[in-house]
């Protein structure tokens, strides 16, 4: 069984620049999340869908960021425009049916804004 | 007060020693808790995964509850090398799925 797929694996871009994340989920979880990695703040939760529906999105910390799951194969993680501070590890998880099992990670996308 | 706090590390042991990692959180309501693993440029993996208190053992490792004193534990036996990585708890209460995680404790097993 595949395991969640993000791309690109990295991506360097300059500041202003629009980036898209991309993630393909494991067939049949239900329950998809976008987190951000960095050494100040750890592993943080930005926004996760329901059946490709956003439940909660206060993670998100600005306008720049957005997220879409437009079907149960497909989410992307978009930041425009980007900054210096976006740089960090982005990290799509899903979760099975129900939300109660543990969520699988990705290898995630190292994004450096310069 | 984080819901959450983890030693960062890092924690370094010879290779073959016992390994105790832990965790305490602050919301008596958390029924969920599980350790992950993380190595170098790649995404966290579930290690275990446990309900309510008491402990699981799974091979090496030995995920311990402890609800009273809200802490939880890791042990893994006989180290080895490769189980240099960064180890990070994560905590969910019964109505939310989201998780909340420790900050992760790096951990070096020297040969």
């Amino acid at each position: 069984d595949a395991g969640v797929i993000q791309s690109p694996r990295h991506e360097v871009t300059e500041m202003g620049q629009e980036v898209t994340l991309r993630c393909k989920p494991i067939s049949g979880h239900d329950y998809l999340f976008w987190y951000r990695q960095t050494m100040m703040r750890g592993l943080e939760l930005l926004i996760y869908f329901n059946n490709n529906v956003p439940i909660d999105d206060s993670g998100m910390p600005e306008d720049r960021f957005s997220a879409k799951m437009p079907n149960a194969s497909f989410s992307t993680l978009k930041i425009q425009p980007s900054e210096p501070r976006d740089s960090a590890v982005y990290f799509c998880a899903t979760s099975r049916v129900g939300g109660v099992g543990p969520q699988h990670f990705g290898d995630g996308t190292r994004l450096s804004i310069l | 007060q984080k819901e959450v706090e983890q030693d960062p590390g890092p924690l370094s042991v010879p290779e073959g020693a016992i390994v105790s990692l832990n965790c305490t959180y602050s919301n008596s309501a958390f029924q969920y808790f599980m350790w992950y693993r993380q190595y170098s440029r790649k995404g966290p993996e579930l290690l275990m995964y446990t309900y309510s208190s008491g402990n699981k053992e799974d091979g090496r490792f030995t995920a311990q509850v402890d609800k009273s004193s809200k802490y939880i534990s890791l042990f893994i036996r006989d180290s080895q090398p490769s189980d240099s990585a960064t180890y990070l708890c994560a905590i969910r209460g019964d109505s939310n799925y989201q998780l909340i995680w420790g900050a992760g404790t790096k951990l070096i097993i020297k040969p």
